[in-house]
C-alpha cells in the first residue's frame, strides 16, 4: 500500500543535543520529499525538502537524509533547542501527480 | 503580508448537519491544498486546485465532501450530512506555483466536531 510511516511516535532529548528523527516510505514512485514541523493548535510548517536525486540537504540547524535503497530518510536537528518542541511528519509526493502522503508524526520533547 | 487564513477556528455540528469550511489562501497564490487531519495522524491529502481547476479530488472520502474554488482564491470545502467519522482539523495550504519546488504554506485549520 501507499505509506509514509515513522519508527517511534515520541523522541524526547537533552537540550543542546543533536536529534534524529526518522522515516520510511513504501512507494519507490515518490520522488520529492518534505519535512514538516507543527506546533500545537497550528498548521504543519515547511522544515526542509530533499528531491530524491539526492542523497543530503543541508539547512540551518537542519539535516535531511535519504536512502532511496531501503526506503527510508531522516531528519536531523542539531543542538535541539526549547523551540523545537513540536510534532515532526515527513511527507513524500508521488511523481507526476500534486498529492502528496504524509506519516504519522513523531512528537519531539526538548528536555531542559 | 498575511498567510493563509481559515475560518471559522472551531466548528461544532450535530449530525446530519452540512457544513462549510473557508480558506483564504496567500494572495496570488496559484495551488491550493485541502487535507484532514485526526487527532494524533498525519494530515491526508483530500484535494487540489490550480487557480480554479480542480486537478484532483481522489482524497474526498465520499461524495458528501466537495470543494470549489470557483474564482481562484478563496475556497470552500463543504460536507454535506456531517457524521461523527467526519471529526477532525481540516487544512487548507497554498503555494506560489504548480512545481514541486514551491513551499506550500498552511493555514491553522478548522477543528470540526460532529456530536
Amino acid at each position: 500500500g501507499e505509506s509514509v510511516g515513522l519508527h517511534l511516535p515520541t523522541l524526547s532529548v537533552q537540550e543542546g543535543d543533536n536529534s534524529i528523527i526518522n522515516c520510511a516510505y513504501s512507494n519507490s514512485a515518490s520522488d520529492y520529499f518534505i519535512w514538516y514541523k507543527q506546533e500545537s493548535g497550528k498548521g504543519p510548517q515547511f522544515i526542509i525538502d530533499i528531491r530524491s536525486n539526492m542523497d543530503k540537504r543541508q539547512g540551518q540547524r537542519v539535516t535531511v537524509l535519504l536512502n532511496k535503497t531501503v526506503k527510508h530518510l531522516s531528519l536531523q536537528i542539531a543542538a535541539t533547542q526549547p523551540g523545537d518542541s513540536a510534532v515532526y511528519f515527513c511527507a513524500g509526493r508521488h511523481s507526476g501527480t500534486y498529492k502528496y502522503i504524509f506519516g504519522t508524526g513523531t512528537r519531539l520533547k526538548v528536555l531542559a | 503580508g498575511a498567510g493563509v487564513s481559515q475560518s471559522p477556528r472551531y466548528k461544532v455540528a450535530k449530525r446530519g448537519q452540512d457544513v462549510a469550511l473557508r480558506c483564504d489562501p496567500i494572495s496570488g497564490h496559484v495551488s491550493l491544498f485541502w487535507y484532514q487531519q485526526a487527532l494524533g495522524q498525519g494530515p491526508e491529502f483530500l484535494t487540489y486546485f490550480q487557480n480554479e481547476a480542480q486537478l484532483d479530488k481522489s482524497g474526498l472520502p465520499s461524495d458528501r465532501f466537495f470543494a470549489e474554488r470557483p474564482e481562484g482564491s478563496v475556497s470552500t470545502l463543504k460536507i454535506q450530512r456531517t457524521q461523527q467519522e467526519d471529526s477532525a482539523v481540516y487544512l487548507c495550504a497554498s503555494s506560489l506555483g504548480t512545481g514541486r519546488s514551491y513551499e506550500q504554506y498552511f493555514g491553522p485549520g478548522t477543528r470540526l466536531t460532529v456530536t
